[in-house]
């Protein structure tokens, strides 16, 4: 089972910053937390991940709580190519650390 | 350009007629899998492998096989395929050793309709 929960869908003005949640209660401390998003069937695409400290890079910011329980993808402004599931995983040492996709967060963004 | 590239992109096939579906990274990967996505389950993982020669079991191997004789090259191998693997599969890869936590680059994905 995912080890993050997010809710099901968002919606963003485009121009606006979208905040995208993401709860990960269980996470253990050397866990890295990672972003992806998938545009309709494409493959998923990395987007950031980070551990404790909050990171950024071209596409997104990502803040984590200091207890490391939670975290929030920031994109600064969103457009509507950023319409997309999001998904937020940590990811587990299991199968070679594989990555286990939850059902993610269905953002639009809108005119 | 850095990337994973999956062929065919689409494939019809009866039940039975063996298949592969190539995955070719040009980024000296070490780590590569494969995942399936089904509406409602989501990716799951069916193999890996850590480096040449070196494959595992994912979460839903059953009826796939997989070959790792190159680093750059991690084919899945459908033997003898049943309507209920058709499904979208997506082939990835990333770094391992020093750079464990390197992200996972996947390719755009192989829809295959058995029927």
């Amino acid at each position: 089972d995912a080890k993050t929960t997010q809710p099901t869908s968002m919606d963003c003005a485009e121009g606006r910053a979208a905040n995208l949640p993401c709860n990960h209660s269980t996470i253990s401390g050397n866990e890295y937390v990672y972003w992806y998003r998938q545009i309709h069937s494409q493959g998923p695409q990395y987007i950031i991940h980070g551990l404790k400290n909050n990171e950024t890079n071209e596409m997104a910011s990502l803040i984590i709580t200091e207890d490391r329980k939670s975290s929030t993808l920031i994109l600064p402004h969103a457009t509507l190519r950023d319409t997309a599931v999001y998904y937020c995983i940590v990811r587990v040492e299991d199968q070679g650390g594989k990555l286990i996709f939850g059902q993610g967060t269905e953002l639009s963004v809108k005119p | 350009e850095a990337q994973v590239t999956q062929n065919p992109r689409y494939l019809i096939t009866v039940t039975g007629k063996k298949l592969t579906v190539t995955c070719s990274q040009n980024m000296n990967h070490e780590y590569m899998s494969w995942y399936r996505q089904d509406p409602g389950l989501g990716l799951r993982q069916i193999y890996y492998s850590m480096n040449v020669e070196v494959t595992d079991k994912g979460d839903v191997p059953e009826g796939y096989k997989v070959s790792r004789k190159e680093k750059r090259n991690f084919p899945l191998i459908l033997e003898s395929p049943s309507p209920n693997q058709t499904s979208l599969y997506f082939c990835a890869s990333r770094l391992t050793g020093a750079r464990y936590n390197s992200p996972l680059h996947f390719g755009n994905g192989t829809r295959l309709t058995v029927t």
